[in-house]
């Protein structure tokens, strides 16, 4: 069982069109980060969340960490093509670090 | 500034073969772990290690062994490979603590055959 749930696994899309990616748990994380990676590289970080409710934008891409700090969400607004790749989430837990199983974004033009 | 180090970056093992995947960071962070990056999983926790001589097991600890003998290096070894380990091993390392970055290596991908 995956301790950090991400849905959708799989996401088709125009380019211009809007979405939100999810990052669900039962636990509670003192932190939750998002990383976007390209094939054949690692993961990049994009935000760190730390406090419950919290909202970080990154141009066209809002990150909202859940008021009891077991969840978050990554919206894209008017996604483009460059957008596409592999999105994680990451939970930091009792001193560990823990992806979801990630979701994969295609922005077609 | 390296960053993490890993080493290989491609190998081929034979079913039974051992091998140790190399990890070196120069950044002097405490925090260092093993991730398994499967299609459709995610990156999944092997091992991890928070200080010189202090290791612990992750998610999917089992067919590999880590030591942390000094604080640069972290090595993953495979002791018999068997081909449910193909897959991708990423290092990283970070300074312990609410929303600090890791830094990952570049990867190594491993087949077992």
């Amino acid at each position: 069982t995956q301790l950090l749930e991400q849905s959708p696994q799989f996401l088709s899309i125009q380019e211009g069109e809007n979405l939100t990616v999810y990052c669900n748990s039962s636990s509670v994380f003192s932190s939750l980060q998002w990383y976007r990676q390209e094939p054949g590289e690692g993961p990049v970080l994009l935000v760190t969340v730390v406090t419950g409710g919290e909202v970080k934008k990154l141009k066209r891409l809002t990150f909202q960490f859940g008021d009891a700090r077991k969840d978050s969400s990554l919206h894209i607004t008017a996604a483009q093509p460059g957008d596409t790749g592999l999105y994680l989430c990451a939970g930091a837990l009792g001193g560990k670090l823990i992806f979801g199983q990630g979701t994969e974004l295609s922005v077609k033009p | 500034n390296a960053g993490v180090t890993q080493t290989p970056k491609f190998q081929v093992l034979k079913t039974g073969q051992s091998m140790t995947l190399q990890c070196a960071q120069d950044m002097n962070h405490e925090y260092m772990s093993w991730y398994r990056q499967d299609p459709g999983m995610g990156l999944r926790l092997i091992h991890y290690s928070v200080g010189a001589g202090i290791t612990d097991q992750g998610e999917v600890p089992n067919g590999y062994n880590v030591s942390r003998s000094t604080t640069e290096d972290f090595p993953l070894r495979l002791l018999s490979a068997a081909p449910s380990q193909t897959s991708v091993y990423f290092c990283a390392s970070m300074v312990r603590g609410p929303g600090n970055t890791i830094y990952f290596g570049e990867g190594s991908w491993l087949t077992v055959v």
